[in-house]
């Protein structure tokens, strides 16, 4: 396809579990964003790679959360020793420019669910 | 404070009314000002941008008043295929450099027939 694909789209995961969510931003995007929404609330930011480089992550919430772009295409957040206000929906968005004041292209999401 | 804030409604209006949505941001530096809509369990998609001289789409007219920092959306003829949250984004500006869409924690919409 051609959209920003994430996956998986759903995940329950047991407090202290590490996990994984994986982001296919659209080919040739050189600027990939990382949002985690709660219910009710407004997509809130974690962390922006221009290419390979991760040149903000002042909105991840602690030590636990890591994310990398390594190839400057498909992107990882890593979560280690959830816990339950982790559960949210972490959306993933991408945009053609670096430093973006265009359209921003967004994923369905993957939903943590941490018991 | 936050940094975009949004009145969360809900904003409960019938078909054929026309309905405003207002929005603050904090940061007089930001660059680039956006409305996105999101249905329910959906991502979120963008609606328009919104320029300085203010802009129109089709029913859709968006304003920017920099000088107060308040951003507006209005709606005239809803339907109710506009039934969702309407996000307002801002172009915050970080130490880094980089520009960061931060959003606000969106306005629902509920339009009834």
């Amino acid at each position: 396809g051609a959209g920003v694909s994430q996956s998986p789209r759903y995940k329950v995961a047991k407090r202290g579990q590490d996990v994984a969510l994986r982001c296919d931003p659209i080919s040739g995007h050189v600027s990939l964003f990382w949002y985690q929404q709660a219910l009710g609330q407004g997509p809130e930011f974690l962390t922006y790679f221009q290419n390979e480089a991760q040149l903000d992550k002042s909105g991840l919430p602690s030590d636990r959360f890591f994310a990398e772009r390594p190839e400057g295409s498909v992107s990882t957040l890593k979560i280690q020793r959830t816990q339950q206000e982790d559960s949210a929906v972490y959306l993933c968005a991408s945009s053609l420019e670096g430093n973006p004041s265009g359209e921003l292209f967004f994923g369905e999401g993957s939903r943590l669910t941490v018991l | 404070r936050k940094e975009v804030e949004q009145d969360p409604g809900p904003f409960n209006v019938p078909e054929g009314a026309t309905v405003a949505f207002n929005c603050t941001y904090s940061n007089s530096a930001s660059q680039s000002f956006f409305w996105y809509r999101q249905d329910c369990r959906k991502e979120p998609k963008l609606l328009m941008s919104v320029y300085s001289s203010g802009n129109e789409d089709g029913r859709f007219t968006a304003q920017l008043n920099r000088a107060s920092q308040y951003i507006s959306l209005l709606i005239r003829d809803s339907k109710l295929s506009d039934s969702a949250t309407y996000l307002c984004v801002v172009n915050r500006v970080s130490s880094g450099g980089s520009y960061i869409p931060t959003f606000g924690r969106g306005t629902s919409l509920i339009v009834h027939p």
